[in-house]
């Protein structure tokens, strides 16, 4: 068991730059959420998949966002067009049943 | 929708004395977890704990559900305890996404 891991860990990219990040969850693990955490904040959820299917959305999550799980292992957030307000803390998380395990976090921030 | 409050907000200890934590929550809930997020931004589970009492080393945590609020106990406190607890909660029928407290943030000092 390697844990839920996140890559990259730090972004940084000008206004108006698309962005993608990866989490690759815990082998076996059927679920897979994203969540964003602004500072001072307690993480928001973003969206979830039960193994490749996206099954749930945020209102949080704008046309300018979008999740993919090709074949129900990693997946990828991709920010298209970014602003300002989207810098925060982009957290992945996994589970089978029960518990979720979060991976490290990308941190993105918009200049 | 559903509200998650954490409370005390801060918390500065000195290093060996205890302290309480708690989450207060306004609906009924499938699941609890506590974290602590590291100074890096790492959530580490201390707890799942829907319900009763569990206890790790140091940690131990409460749920009651049927009043809706859950305790998390820290005794001996180090300073590597240090950061940010958070309680999350799951509704019942959901499909699992995790509600967050607003966090108490806890300085243990040596």
């Amino acid at each position: 068991d390697t844990g839920v891991s996140q890559d990259p860990r730090h972004k940084i990219t000008k206004r108006g730059q698309n962005v993608t990040f990866r989490c690759d969850p815990i082998s076996e693990h059927n679920r897979l959420y994203w969540y964003r955490q602004t500072l001072g904040q307690g993480p928001e959820f973003l969206t979830y998949f039960q193994n490749e299917a996206q099954l749930e959305k945020s209102r949080l999550l704008s046309d300018r966002f979008s999740a993919e799980r090709p074949k129900g292992s990693f997946s990828t957030l991709e920010i298209q067009r970014t602003e300002q307000g989207d810098s925060a803390m982009y957290l992945c998380a996994s589970s089978i049943s029960g518990s979720q395990y979060f991976g490290p976090g990308t941190r993105l921030t918009v200049t | 929708g559903i509200q998650v409050e954490q409370s005390p907000p801060d918390l500065i200890l000195q290093e060996g004395a205890n302290s309480t934590l708690r989450c207060n929550f306004s609906d009924s809930v499938n699941n609890l977890q506590w974290f602590h997020q590291n100074p890096w931004g790492q959530l580490i589970n201390l707890f799942y704990i829907p319900s009763g009492t569990k206890q790790n080393g140091r940690l131990s945590a409460t749920t009651v559900a049927t009043e809706r609020y859950s305790l998390l106990y820290i005794s001996s406190s180090q300073t590597t305890d240090s950061g940010v607890y958070f309680c999350a909660v799951v509704l019942s029928g959901n499909t699992g996404k995790l509600i967050f407290g607003q966090g108490t943030t806890l300085q243990v000092k040596p």
